[in-house]
């Protein structure tokens, strides 16, 4: 395990459903993060959150929704996606003052059906 | 200014060659470069990072390339093996701000006996 863990692994969802994606960190970090990995296309980075405030919003449609309890912990949570959402949802944590490298999770596959 | 563009977008190497990607960017004020190695199925892994103040880090097989005046960086890979067939993501960030990694495209490299 890398540190960082996100639930489930795989997703099947349809167009119509609501879900959420978890991701839980114990590495101290202060700084959470969700990217997008579609094939053949940059990381694309969604969400930013340090100390549990969301410090960006990378135009991301309403259709996807973080949430940030604690430093701890990170949720995306899905509600009627579209079939171009399909990707590799990758979230990572570090400390947030100072440049350090990301700890990456291991990513939940989504496929919208 | 904010892209980090990286070539090649794939790479054959046969076993015991040396495999080179290279990257460039624009934006002057960063000054972290870290490089990440992804598998199939798992999210990326920190690999190697160098900050600009030097022009040169290597851990074992893996070497950073660093040349500040051409806003270029590069990772060699020595005695390149087949278990190194993985894909490479270079990225940037500066300081203040926060931890903000700018990736670059990606290089998916194979190593062949």
């Amino acid at each position: 395990e890398t540190g960082v863990t996100q639930t489930p692994r795989h997703l099947v969802m349809g167009m119509t459903n609501k879900k959420s994606l978890k991701c839980e960190q114990h590495l101290g970090h202060n700084a959470m993060y969700w990217y997008k990995q579609s094939a053949k296309k940059p990381l694309e980075l969604m969400f930013v959150y340090s100390l549990e405030e969301r410090v960006e919003n990378n135009s991301v449609p309403s259709r996807f929704s973080p949430e940030c309890p604690n430093s701890s912990h990170l949720f995306l949570h899905l509600h009627t996606l579209q079939p171009e959402d399909s990707a590799l949802y990758l979230c990572a944590s570090s400390r947030w003052q100072g440049n350090y490298g990301y700890t990456f999770g291991s990513g939940t596959r989504l496929t919208v059906v | 200014q904010q892209q980090v563009k990286q070539s090649p977008q794939s790479l054959i190497v046969q076993k015991g060659g040396i495999s080179i990607i290279n990257c460039a960017y624009e934006n002057t004020a960063f000054d972290y470069f870290p490089w990440y190695q992804q598998f199939p199925g798992k999210g990326p892994a920190l690999l190697i990072a160098i900050r600009p103040d030097v022009s040169e880090k290597k851990e074992g097989r893996f070497t950073i390339s660093f040349n500040k005046s051409a806003k270029q960086f590069s990772l060699h890979i020595m005695d390149s093996q087949p278990g190194d067939s993985a894909t490479y993501f270079c990225a940037a960030s500066m300081t203040g701000g926060g931890n903000k990694l700018t990736f670059g495209t990606g290089t998916q490299l194979k190593v062949e006996l």
